[in-house]
């Protein structure tokens, strides 16, 4: 069955610095990965996908992520981290039947001052 | 478009009551899921629907919770009775194709 590892439940950063979260699938290469971003006391909301048209996906707020199947990882990343950017983020690809989303267990992204 | 909606925000309760919690999909959203998340468990899926059916329910604790779908939009999620454990946000989402879910703003119960 897919599964999905986000390796650090909590991320720390600097205002300005390189936000990197990790994302690694472990089956068969996914027709589809997603990031969602929650935000305190909100819904999820849909980052960015990947949907095998490109290997570097641009989503909302300056967020990418890259598609490595040799690394079977889908890290997201941002080049300057802003306050705002202080949220829990999921990694999701489909379930082996593509019927539903298998979430990781999210990584909550802090940013200092 | 109006995103999801989910009624109410915020329920607190006594244990032993009835919890009827309220999610009117996307418009055209084929696809409807109830999730639960909590800080030990995360976001579980409990039940998810297509075309208004239930497919799988696998996830719903006990038979405490029940769900339906009467219309394609809208759908309930029921607690009877509601223990204090039950206490979580609650959200529903909604999807054309099953994976690409959008997800409404929750349901914060409190069960005391």
């Amino acid at each position: 069955a897919q599964s999905v590892t986000q390796l650090g439940s909590h991320v720390s950063v600097s205002e300005g610095a390189l936000v990197l979260l990790r994302c690694n699938y472990s089956s068969s290469v996914p027709p589809y990965l997603f990031w969602y971003v929650q935000y305190p006391n909100q819904g999820l909301q849909l980052l960015l996908k990947y949907t095998s048209a490109a290997t570097l996906v641009k989503g909302i707020n300056g967020f990418e992520a890259e598609f490595k199947k040799s690394e079977t990882s889908f890290h997201l990343t941002k080049p300057s981290a802003h306050m705002s950017d202080a949220a829990e983020y999921f990694c999701a690809p489909p379930d082996n039947a593509g019927n539903m989303l298998t979430f990781g267990g999210g990584t909550r992204l802090m940013v200092k001052p | 478009d109006a995103g999801v909606i989910q009624s109410p925000r915020h329920e607190v309760t006594e244990m032993g009551q009835e919890v009827t919690l309220r999610c009117k999909p996307i418009s055209g959203h084929d696809y409807l899921f109830w999730y639960r998340q909590t800080m030990m468990r995360g976001l579980e899926l409990l039940i998810y629907f297509n075309n208004n059916v239930p497919i799988d329910d696998s996830g719903m604790p006990e038979d405490r919770f029940s769900a339906k779908m009467p219309n394609a939009s809208f759908s309930t999620l029921k607690i009877q009775p509601s223990e204090p454990r039950d206490s979580a946000v609650y959200f529903c989402a909604s999807s054309v194709l099953a994976y690409e879910q959008y997800f409404g703003p929750g349901t914060r119960l409190t069960v005391t």
